[in-house]
């Protein structure tokens, strides 16, 4: 089975610029969620969709960030405009949405922004 | 609100050494418990979880037990390998019940030979 898969692996972009990340989520999966890892602030969640649907956006930094999920196959985390203080690297993850279930994590999307 | 405490990194130790490394949460309800790891590089994956109190996950020679009345979800093994290099996160389902987790904020072990 493939599991979580992203693109693109590395993205390094100026500042200012848009910056897509995509998700393909494990098949049969119903949730989905956007991490972003930095060494300062470690692991944090930004917004995970249960269903296709945007549950919890809380943890989404400010209004640059969106995300979409406009199936149960494929997401994506967009930055408009990218800051520098973007940089840093961002997981996808899926499960199948049960209460003890495993949450299954992408490679990660390394982004550097200039 | 839940939340989970793991014990401050980096862990250096020399192989064939026996490993503890700390997990304590508070949370609403009956969580589950996962420790995860994550080698440099890659995304985290699964390294064991446990669904009820008194439960012990174990894999690849690690191990971890369910503490209610502790609040604690420990990760031990008995005899620590170099590739057991890597960063380990504790983590518990959120009260939510909507598949959130909740992760610690991880804890680097570095095994040297």
């Amino acid at each position: 089975d493939a599991g979580v898969i992203q693109s693109p692996r590395h993205e390094v972009t100026e500042m200012g610029q848009e910056v897509t990340l995509r998700c393909k989520p494990i098949s049969g999966h119903n949730s989905l969620f956007w991490y972003r890892q930095t060494m300062m602030r470690g692991l944090e969640l930004l917004i995970y969709f249960n269903n296709n649907v945007p549950i919890d956006d809380s943890g989404m930094p400010e209004d640059r960030f969106s995300a979409k999920m406009p199936n149960a196959s494929f997401s994506t985390l967009k930055i408009q405009p990218s800051e520098p203080r973007d940089s840093a690297v961002y997981f996808c993850a899926s499960s199948r949405d049960t209460r003890a279930d495993t949450q299954y994590f992408g490679p990660g999307t390394r982004l550097t922004v200039l | 609100g839940d939340s989970v405490t793991q014990m401050e990194g980096p862990v250096t130790l020399s192989e064939e050494a026996f490993l503890t490394i700390n997990c304590t949460y508070t949370a609403t309800g009956y969580p589950s418990l996962f420790w995860y790891v994550q080698y440099p590089g890659e995304g985290l994956q699964l390294l064991l979880k446990a669904t009820k109190a008194d439960d012990k996950g174990s894999n690849k020679g690690f191990e971890a037990t369910y503490r209610k009345e502790t609040t604690s979800f420990h990760l031990e093994k008995g005899s620590v390998q170099v590739s057991d290099s890597a960063v380990y996160f504790c983590a518990l389902t959120a009260s939510s019940n909507t598949g959130k987790l909740i992760f610690g904020q991880g804890t680097t072990l570095q095994v040297k030979p």
